[in-house]
Formats: C-alpha cells, sequence, structure tokens
C-alpha cells in the first residue's frame, strides 16, 4: 500500500505554545488529506478535510482558528494546534487520498501523541 | 447523513477462534475498507472491496462486499495473539458533496493465548 509518514510520533508541550504536525504521502500525489483526533478507546473523530490549494472543510465544533490545516502541496499537509491547552492532548492522525472522491482508499499516517502540560 | 453501524463494539476470545465481524448503512457505497489500527498506531489498510459481492481474502482475513452494497463483514480465521486491535470499516460513497470516507466506530479485538 501507499506510504503516509506523519510527523513528529509524540510531542510534548507546554501550555499556549503551538505545535505542528506534518503529514506527507511519500509514494503518491495526494488530492485530499484528512486530519484525525482520537481519544483513548475511541473511535476516529474527523476534524477536517483538506484539499491541496484550497481552504480546509472543518467538521462541526471543531474550531478552525485553533486547529489551522494547510495543505500546499501535493504531498504535505500540515495541522497547527494553535495556544495549546492540556484539553487538546490527544492522539492526531491523518490520512491521504489520490482523490477526492472515486474508488481510492485512504492511506493513514502513524498518529501523534500530543500531551500539554 | 450516512453512517456506518458496525458490530460488535468489542470481542474476547481465545486464541484459535475464528472472528467475524461486520458493518451495515441504510446507505449504498461504492468501495468499502476494512483498517486494523495496533495501539498507539494509526489504521493499516486490511482489504478493499470495489464491487458488490465481492469476496477477498488476504491470509487469514476474508471480507465481503454484501449484494445490497449496504453491508460488509470481515471474517479472521484461527486468531492469534497479534490479531488484538480495533478494526475499523469504512465506506465510500460516490458523487453527491461529500467525498470522504465514512467509518464505522471500530471492533476492539483480545485475544487470550
Amino acid at each position: 500500500g501507499a506510504v503516509v509518514s506523519q510527523h513528529p510520533s509524540r510531542v510534548i508541550c507546554k501550555s499556549g505554545t503551538s505545535v505542528k504536525i506534518e503529514c506527507r504521502s511519500l509514494d503518491f500525489q495526494a488530492t485530499t488529506m484528512f486530519w484525525y483526533r482520537q481519544f483513548p478507546k475511541k473511535s476516529l473523530m474527523l476534524m477536517a478535510t483538506s484539499n491541496e490549494g484550497s481552504k480546509a472543510t472543518y467538521e462541526q465544533g471543531v474550531e478552525k482558528d485553533k486547529f489551522l490545516i494547510n495543505h500546499a502541496s501535493l504531498t504535505l499537509s500540515t495541522l497547527t494546534v494553535t495556544s495549546a491547552h492540556p484539553e487538546d492532548s490527544s492522539f492526531y492522525i491523518c490520512s491521504a487520498r489520490a482523490t477526492y472522491q472515486g474508488t481510492h482508499p485512504a492511506f493513514f499516517g502513524q498518529g501523534t501523541r500530543l500531551t500539554v502540560v | 447523513g450516512q453512517q456506518l453501524n458496525q458490530s460488535p463494539q468489542s470481542m474476547f476470545i481465545q486464541e484459535g477462534e475464528d472472528v467475524s465481524m461486520n458493518c451495515t448503512s441504510s446507505s449504498i457505497f461504492n468501495t468499502w475498507l476494512w483498517y486494523k489500527q495496533d495501539p498507539g498506531e494509526g489504521p493499516v489498510l486490511l482489504i478493499a472491496l470495489y464491487k458488490a459481492g465481492e469476496l477477498t481474502s488476504n491470509g487469514r482475513l476474508t471480507a465481503q462486499f454484501g449484494i445490497t452494497r449496504k453491508d460488509s463483514f470481515l471474517n479472521i480465521s484461527a486468531s492469534i495473539p497479534s490479531d488484538v486491535g480495533i478494526y475499523f470499516c469504512a465506506g465510500i460513497h460516490y458523487g453527491g458533496s461529500q467525498g470522504n470516507l465514512i467509518f464505522g466506530k471500530g471492533t476492539k479485538l483480545s485475544v487470550k493465548p
């Protein structure tokens, strides 16, 4: 399957600081990337969908000014958690698809464990 | 909106037993996907199904795309301890305004040696 690399795998930051998480598709061009948040023992919660070159579409209840998403190229999307608070601590996972619609499945990054202290 | 109902939520089985889980929906999907997530990792694609009625195997795993296109199941035969994890189904529906995948809530599998 296709390879999606997410970095960093773990990050600890202080309250009030910002953290950037990168998601790269290594062997295909990702027209669409998704960002998920996962609480312990829970399912994947879609935060936003980003299409290359356009603004991300955020799910209801997700603050776009807090979770900044940039999808500037076909192989890279970034999620920046701004002014992080302890309640932002979670497991964040990205996934990438070659197309917005159609048959292509999504491939996931390894996830980023964010801890805000 | 479209929703997937995945069951069971969790399973506790003995090593060597067979496992079956499924996803159903009131909506039609054009593609069904099955993923496995190990603790602390991102989900990994196990099987992709593209045609109604399609039956596909990947080692001890077998998945089928329901004839009605509203359901799919995943079977694991002769389970082993490394099968532990959360299994997610996902459906893709073409057309309309929604191009992203719809995920089930997952089935947590525990295997007792």
